[in-house]
């Protein structure tokens, strides 16, 4: 079973507009983290944000923030004001686990976001 | 802070040779780094955990003896992709855990390695 879902695989959005992309998750382990990476065109992977999943509240990282709904085991990534700059390719990711040296990250298939002028 | 550098960013090399590419963390220790790979369009694929001092960790499906990572110290992992073939082209990215003071236990990934066999 995938454990990490992002159903879309392209969105258009106009810039200054504010974008959600999806991320759904499974686990069964009641410690988990959660990630959103994106990834321009020249291949570097850059983190964005983290939502653990005791955190009581959503986490926010200048325009990122994270829609953490636990009981729907959702963990959107909410860009407000794009920019033309946003435009690449976004994962979101998930470490089972409290964290350590071991813990894998998996990967869901990625979003690509093209910000219109 | 959290800097992860690769080398080389991009290889071309011929089919039957062996590539090394190197993953460094620049400004913290790091016990352990992970490779992974990543075909165009798709997404990113965990090859191995390295672990300083000892031996690596694969997944299922990989096989060791064709891609050996080495992580000698504290900063510096090793990927060699020996007797490289066509398919094994492909995008390399490594990356390291660092539990820097609030940061929640992120990986920071590498610029990526661009592996082309001919």
């Amino acid at each position: 079973a995938q454990k990490i879902t992002q159903t879309q695989p392209g969105m258009f959005v106009q810039e200054k507009e504010a974008v959600t992309l999806d991320c759904t998750y499974d686990t069964s382990d009641p410690s988990y983290g959660l990630f959103w990476y994106k990834q321009p065109s020249s291949g570097e992977m850059i983190f964005l944000i983290y939502q653990g999943s005791y955190d009581q509240q959503n986490a926010t990282e200048g325009r990122y923030s994270l829609n953490f709904q636990k009981a729907r085991k959702s963990a959107n990534l909410v860009i407000s004001a794009s920019q033309l700059g946003d435009s690449a390719m976004y994962f979101c990711a998930m470490r089972e686990g409290r964290g350590g040296a071991t813990n894998k990250l998996i990967f869901g298939t990625g979003t690509l976001l093209a910000v219109q002028p | 802070g959290a800097v992860v550098s690769q080398h080389p960013s991009w290889v071309i090399c011929k089919s039957g040779t062996s590539v090394k590419i190197e993953c460094r963390s620049l400004d913290f220790q790091a016990t352990t780094m992970f490779w992974y790979r990543q075909f165009p369009k798709q997404s990113l694929m965990l090859m191995a955990t390295s672990n300083e001092g000892s031996k690596a960790t694969y997944e299922q499906g990989v096989e060791k003896d064709k891609f050996l990572i080495n992580h000698a110290s504290l900063t510096l992992s090793t990927l060699t992709v020996t007797s490289a073939h066509p398919e094994d082209s492909s995008f390399y990215i490594c990356s390291a855990r660092t539990p820097l003071k609030g940061r929640k236990d992120t990986q920071y990934f590498g610029p990526g390695t661009r592996l082309t066999v001919l």
